[in-house]
């Protein structure tokens, strides 16, 4: 299994809702991350999970909240959101020795 | 900040000709990599070039790293409609945080 899979594929919320953003591999990889693309813009790493710790915090407005589980699991819990933060947020991991990371699909998130 | 800077931003050719795209970044790197994004999707890694390397292949796909110059080329030779889609190069930080360029959007017309 090479994939990275993450749900759901659209979300529209509120500005005042709490969702969660899911991502799933079962790669054995121990580098889990999270991006976000606006259109037409490149990927911005927002955050790194090294053996299931958070390690990389790029930042991100307290809005955003990752966890990470289990070695296969991360989330992304979402809580007064901006429409600002209409995105597509993509979740990618990699094997902590080896500097290619695996992409899932993203999650298109618009925030109303 | 952006470390990679693409150009062009977007190039439009024919199916079967050939289609190149430069990088350039601004501190010293260990490895550069190349990555394609079809539309709204998740990125899918093409081929990494190491600090030491000066070129390398991968089927169609050709890729030059000139360090004194702090730049790299990415050449689709022989095209195809189904390569249509934004490419980015990307450095990496430390032991794994990535920083693309703003990417070149390549449509390839049958």
């Amino acid at each position: 299994d090479t994939e990275v899979t993450q749900t759901p594929k659209h979300l529209v919320m509120g500005m005042t809702n709490k969702k969660s953003l899911k991502c799933e591999q079962h790669m054995g990889h121990r580098a889990m991350y999270w991006y976000k693309q606006k259109a037409k813009k490149p990927p911005e790493l927002m955050f790194v999970y090294s053996y299931e710790k958070l390690s990389i915090n790029e930042s991100v407005p307290s809005r955003f909240s990752p966890e990470c589980p289990n070695s296969s699991l991360l989330n992304l819990h979402l809580h007064a959101l901006q429409p600002e933060d209409s995105a597509l947020y993509l979740c990618a991991s990699s094997r902590p020795d080896v500097y290619e990371q695996y992409f899932g699909p993203g999650t298109r998130l618009t925030v109303t | 900040s952006q470390q990679g800077e693409e150009d062009p931003q977007a190039l439009s050719i024919q199916e079967g000709e050939n289609a190149t795209m430069n990088c350039s970044y601004k501190t010293s790197i260990n490895n550069l990599q190349w990555y394609r994004q079809n539309s709204g999707r998740g990125l899918v890694h093409l081929i990494l070039i190491r600090s030491n390397e000066r070129e390398k292949h991968s089927g169609r796909l050709r890729v030059t790293l000139d360090t004194s110059k702090k730049s790299s080329s990415l050449l689709i030779t022989a095209s195809r409609a189904a390569d249509t889609a934004s490419y980015f190069c990307a450095t990496l930080r430390g032991y794994s945080t990535l920083t693309f360029g703003k990417g070149t959007m390549l449509l390839v017309s049958p």
